[in-house]
């Protein structure tokens, strides 16, 4: 079975604080993504990247950074929590398409709730 | 661009009704299409997808049709449980995008014994 596996379930930070979420897949996927989860907004990309040491911003990447230094892992780092940036965060991994069969679905880790206090 | 409209929620039903969830999409090209689950306290997990024009995809009871003149794919399921309690997310998938899937902002669907 495909894992996406997130560090912590529940998690709570005060302002202010460096937050890391990690997120590590075993499938070999090419691209990580992550997202927040907020009620009546969706799903909101923050970033993705689609390969070591790369990545790309996303729709709401303000006070959010990333790193990808292995292919099966990707970290969500808060620089400085604030708390507006209480959410559901959700790690996913997809293969790179060029084509490929089963290319385009994506599988999800089971979220972080993050609460800043 | 590209862009994805679900029916706002949440949809209230009992148990053993007819659902239908109503998606519309915004696409250039021939996107993938999916519906993804998301049960209580857990992460998005694929229901059904499809990759082609009037195909079908279903799982679990669950269906629905691509269907590319009214660009829809609605989810249908003839009788609910109690267990289907979720959000519901449809999304696309373009085949000329290597990154990411376009989400819909989901519906939550309440079924009561």
């Amino acid at each position: 079975d495909v894992k996406v596996t997130q560090s912590s379930r529940y998690l709570v930070k005060r302002t202010g604080e460096k937050v890391f979420l990690e997120c590590v897949q075993d499938m070999d996927h090419e691209n990580m993504f992550w997202y927040r989860q907020d009620p009546g907004l969706g799903l909101r990309l923050i970033y993705f990247s689609y390969d070591v040491k790369m990545k790309e911003k996303g729709d709401i990447p303000e006070g959010y950074s990333v790193s990808r230094e292995k292919k099966e892992r990707f970290s969500l780092i808060l620089e400085s929590a604030s708390t507006n940036q209480t959410s559901m965060y959700l790690c996913a991994s997809s293969f790179l398409s060029q084509g490929r069969a089963g290319a385009d679905e994506a599988f999800f880790g089971q979220g972080t709730r993050l609460t800043v206090v | 661009g590209d862009s994805v409209t679900q029916m706002e929620g949440p949809v209230t039903l009992s148990e053993e009704a007819f659902l239908t969830i109503n998606c519309t999409y915004t696409a250039t090209g021939y996107p993938s299409l999916f519906w993804y689950v998301q049960y209580p306290g857990e992460g998005l997990q694929l229901l059904l997808k499809a990759t082609k024009a009037d195909d079908k995809g279903s799982n679990k009871g669950f269906e629905a049709t691509y269907r590319k003149e009214t660009t829809s794919f609605h989810l249908e399921k003839g009788s609910v449980q109690v267990s289907d309690s979720a959000v519901y997310f449809c999304a696309l998938f373009r085949r000329d995008s290597n990154y990411q899937l376009i989400w819909g902002a989901g519906t939550k669907l309440i079924i009561k014994p």
